[in-house]
């Protein structure tokens, strides 16, 4: 299974840009990447996924590096509700049709 | 709204007692998926499903069944319960097909399952 690396944990200040990053180094050309969130108490919700050029939707931006073996979730400006563990997820359609591997995710507080 | 429902939310119950935990969607999807997530382990899958009748294991399917006769729904059965299947659980839905992994997996809001 492709693998990948996040830092445990992040903190930001409220209404500030928060950039979290996460390496993967042996991503394979037919990997997406995916980016979900667990907010306290609840399921995992979606939040962008890409495959080789940078996305921007309503939650988030997601810049991938050119070769691929990085990427980095942005959230414009930080707000107390997105206080949650942030997964950044390989999607391959090869392994188990496409399951969610989920490693253990960057903690990220946010400041009032 | 498009929604992945979980009964029940929490469950206390006792070695060996069979239970079923139910869950159903509502967006006409393909593939169902079953999570178990513990401290330190982060989130395990536990079987699949690629659409009705096609089932198989995950990662961790020890201890567990499950069963895909209607689309919309994947219950997971605990035949003997113990207590190393405490545990919280997720179920989650997605579409598949030639732009399955072009689209986002829904989830729903858990399980928490106590086996004492």
């Amino acid at each position: 299974d492709a693998k990948t690396t996040q830092p445990n944990s992040m903190e930001s200040n409220e209404e500030e840009p928060v950039h979290l990053p996460c390496n993967h180094s042996t991503i394979s050309g037919t990997d997406y990447i995916h980016w979900y969130r667990q907010l306290p108490s609840q399921g995992p919700e979606y939040v962008i996924h890409g495959l080789t050029s940078n996305v921007n939707n309503r939650m988030a931006s997601l810049a991938i590096a050119e070769d691929r073996k990085s990427s980095t979730l942005i959230l414009h400006r930080a707000t107390l509700r997105d206080a949650a563990v942030y997964y950044c997820i390989l999607r391959d359609l090869y392994n188990q049709g496409g399951k969610l591997i989920f490693g253990q995710g960057t903690e990220l507080s946010v400041k009032p | 709204e498009a929604q992945v429902t979980q009964n029940p939310r929490y469950l206390i119950t006792v070695t060996g007692k069979k239970l079923t935990v139910t869950c159903s969607q509502n967006m006409n999807h393909e593939y169902m998926s079953w999570y178990r997530q513990d401290p330190g382990l982060g989130l395990r899958q536990i079987y699949y499903s690629m659409n009705v009748e096609v089932t198989d294991k995950g990662d961790v399917p020890e201890g567990y069944k499950v069963s895909r006769k209607e689309k919309r729904n994947f219950p997971l059965i605990l035949e003997s319960p113990s207590p190393n299947q405490t545990s919280l659980y997720f179920c989650a839905s997605s579409l598949r097909g030639a732009s399955f992994m072009n689209t986002e997996a829904f989830f729903g809001q858990g399980t928490r399952l106590t086996v004492v």
